[in-house]
């Protein structure tokens, strides 16, 4: 069954430091992967995607396949990337219809 | 806002209640999904419509059901409401309906049943 799994439910990290947060999926096809993100009290927003390749506000994420693995980074924390963090894999139900499957989210907190 | 929103924002009620969460989605867009957010669950798809039609469903409840109109807002209606369902409730809408679709998200209803 897909899958995704980020293991840590809450990061800390200085600002200027680097940031990584972690997401593994299980999928047996080429996946389509997204980070969302949700800062306080606002919608869920889309980061960045895979297929789009493009760093979003400084965050990267590179799919490893052979880790199956998703990881966003960014080099220098800003106390602005404070929030949380979503890693989601599109699931085609049927030709045309699709859900997203959410990893449990990881609440990231950057302190100055 | 040309985004997708959502109402009402906030939704207080009893057990046995029902209630309805509307969505309006993004200009143009024709797929709508509902989603659950629950601290011990996360993020849950319930269900899928596009362009009035009913296209996937997920892990949502038969107390629960969903619609989506000619305009193509779309209606959420939870009844018998329990503690439990009790939760964030997102719509999500997209262009069309297949997996490199970019899902955008409205604000949310937070139901509390008490």
């Amino acid at each position: 069954a897909q899958r995704v799994t980020q293991p840590e439910k809450l990061l800390s990290v200085f600002k200027g430091a680097p940031v990584e947060l972690k997401c593994n999926y299980s999928y047996s096809g080429s996946p389509e992967l997204f980070w969302y993100v949700q800062y306080s009290r606002q919608r869920l927003q889309l980061l960045l995607r895979h297929i789009s390749r493009e760093s979003i506000k400084g965050f990267t994420a590179d799919l490893n396949k052979g880790e199956t693995s998703f990881h966003l980074k960014k080099p220098f924390a800003q106390e602005e990337d404070s929030a949380m963090y979503y890693c989601a894999l599109p699931k085609d139900i049927i030709q045309g219809a699709q859900k997203l499957v959410f990893g449990q989210g990881t609440r990231l907190t950057i302190n100055p | 806002d040309s985004g997708v929103t959502q109402t009402p924002k906030h939704l207080i009620t009893a057990t046995g209640q029902r209630v309805t969460l509307r969505c309006s989605p993004r200009s143009g867009d024709l797929s709508v999904y509902w989603y659950q957010q629950s601290l011990d669950q996360g993020l849950q798809f319930l269900i899928q419509y596009y362009n009035g039609e009913e296209r996937a469903k997920g892990n949502i409840l038969e107390r629960f059901s969903a619609q989506q109109f000619p305009d193509l807002h779309s209606e959420l209606n939870l009844s018998s409401l329990e503690l439990g369902d009790s939760a964030l409730y997102f719509c999500a809408s997209s262009v069309a309906s297949g997996v490199e679709e970019t899902q955008y998200f409205g604000p949310g209803t937070r139901l509390l049943v008490l």
